[in-house]
């Protein structure tokens, strides 16, 4: 595995509260990304980070801000929870052959969060 | 940005060889094409990715003809196993990787 966590795994939370996810890394890379997925449909990239606090906005940003401090970690934060935002959310870093020039990224094993 | 456009889904039978292709809009000049499969509850899973011309791995085959204006994913004598949904990355702008909306390719006996 390319040494990529994310925490909680599974998260049942309010309409309303503030909801803050972790993606951390142990492989140094460069790139992090967030992206969510819904039922039956493909992967939406909220927001991704090229450095540390150098961030940008993805296909779906509204309702989520991002933060990078350091390297390893990438936390994802929804500010004030809606329905809508029950999804699996997958962290991804970025690297291969070649590294910041690849496209090709790992993923963590997603987090589940439902908001009632 | 770019869009790509693939098959919504697709069928096959175990030991045939299956291509998806997926069409890629206003790609640039400078942009890998990369492909990626997805099992239900995980992640997805990089497979190929290529610039030009045609590209193999253990898993696959990568064919992109000279104008880059689409690509074909090549899966030799497919099983059970790969029964999932594959993606072609789309919307390319170097930083900014946007999934397609996937193919979902069922293996049957």
């Amino acid at each position: 595995d390319a040494g990529i966590t994310q925490s909680p795994r599974h998260k049942v939370t309010e309409t309303g509260t503030p909801v803050t996810l972790r993606c951390h890394q142990t492989e140094n890379h460069r790139y992090m990304y967030w992206y969510r997925q819904d039922p039956g449909h493909g992967l939406r990239l909220i927001h991704y980070s090229y450095g540390v606090k150098d961030t940008d906005k993805g296909e779906v940003s509204d309702g989520y801000s991002v933060s990078r401090s350091k390297t390893e970690d990438f936390l994802l934060t929804l500010e004030s929870a809606t329905s809508s935002q029950t999804s699996v959310y997958f962290c991804a870093i970025r690297g291969g052959a070649g590294s910041e020039l690849s496209y090709e990224q790992y993923f963590g094993p997603g987090t589940r969060l439902t908001v009632t | 940005l770019a869009k790509t456009t693939q098959p919504i889904s697709m069928d096959s039978y175990e030991g045939q060889e299956v291509n998806i292709t997926c069409s890629h809009n206003n790609i640039a000049t400078n942009d890998y094409i990369t492909w990626y499969q997805q099992f239900p509850s995980q992640g997805p899973r990089f497979i190929i990715q290529g610039y030009k011309t045609k590209v193999t791995n253990e898993v696959a085959s990568l064919f992109i003809p000279a104008d880059r204006k689409s690509s074909t994913l090549s899966l030799p004598r497919v099983s059970l196993s790969d029964t999932a949904v594959y993606y072609c990355l789309g919307s390319y702008n170097t930083d900014k990787l946007i999934f397609g909306t996937g193919t979902r390719l069922q293996v049957f006996p």
